[in-house]
């Protein structure tokens, strides 16, 4: 059964700072992984979607790296800004059921 | 807004009612999903429907009713719910049931009193 942890629940950091949030999963048979972005009380906005075929991908100031061996992918966020405060979230689609898992989240702070 | 449109945005409802969330999209997708989320708890996914068929049912209390009349639009029916079932709820699509990820409506935010 999959199973998507993410580390930490929550951070906070300086304004400007780079940061890395991690997000593991326990089966590597998957098809996507997809990073949300969630603002209090409101729906999930995509920000990234990587193939399981793809190592990562850029938006903007958002990289995200997925290494399916290790079961591990992150989301670098340069250069972070009070906007950035939010709940991130990642979400694995296996290819065993087309399931998608999410996981916890990792509330973000970032301080001006 | 995403292109996946909820209402209502908030909804207070007793016990004894019945009451229905909506959702649309016009994105031309063929897959559309209700999750729960609850307070510190990840998403539960509650029902899939591809090209308006329930292809999923993840255990969900009978009080929670989907209908998918056709591929844009989805509903939950709602009645004789529970304290515990406040949450927000959460409807998504995508182009099909496991490609190209998911776009979220705003969400419908139930509080059962």
């Amino acid at each position: 059964k999959q199973e998507v942890t993410q580390i930490p629940a929550a951070l906070s950091v300086p304004e400007g700072e780079n940061l890395v949030l991690n997000c593991s999963f326990t089966d590597s048979a998957i098809y996507n992984l997809q990073w949300f972005r969630q603002d209090p009380g409101k729906g999930l906005t995509s920000l990234l979607l990587i193939q399981s075929s793809q190592r990562e991908q850029t938006s903007g100031r958002l990289n995200a790296s997925l290494d399916k061996s290790s079961g591990r992918s992150t989301l670098y966020i340069a250069a972070s800004q009070p906007g950035d405060s939010a709940t991130y979230l990642c979400a694995v689609c296996d290819t065993g059921g087309f399931k998608t898992i999410f996981g916890a989240g990792t509330r973000l702070f970032v301080k001006a | 807004e995403t292109g996946v449109t909820q209402t209502p945005r908030h909804l207070v409802m007793g016990m004894t009612n019945k009451k229905s969330l909506k959702c649309e999209q016009h994105l031309g997708h063929n897959a559309m999903y209700w999750y729960k989320q609850s307070a510190k708890k990840p998403l539960e996914l509650m029902f899939v429907y591809s090209l308006e068929e329930r292809v999923e049912n993840n255990s969900v209390p009978s009080r929670f009713s989907p209908e998918c009349p056709n591929s844009s639009h989805l509903f939950l029916h709602l009645h004789t719910l529970q304290p515990e079932d406040s949450a927000l709820y959460l409807c998504a699509s995508s182009p099909t049931r496991q490609d190209y990820g998911y776009t979220f409506g705003s969400g419908t935010r139930l509080t059962v009193v």
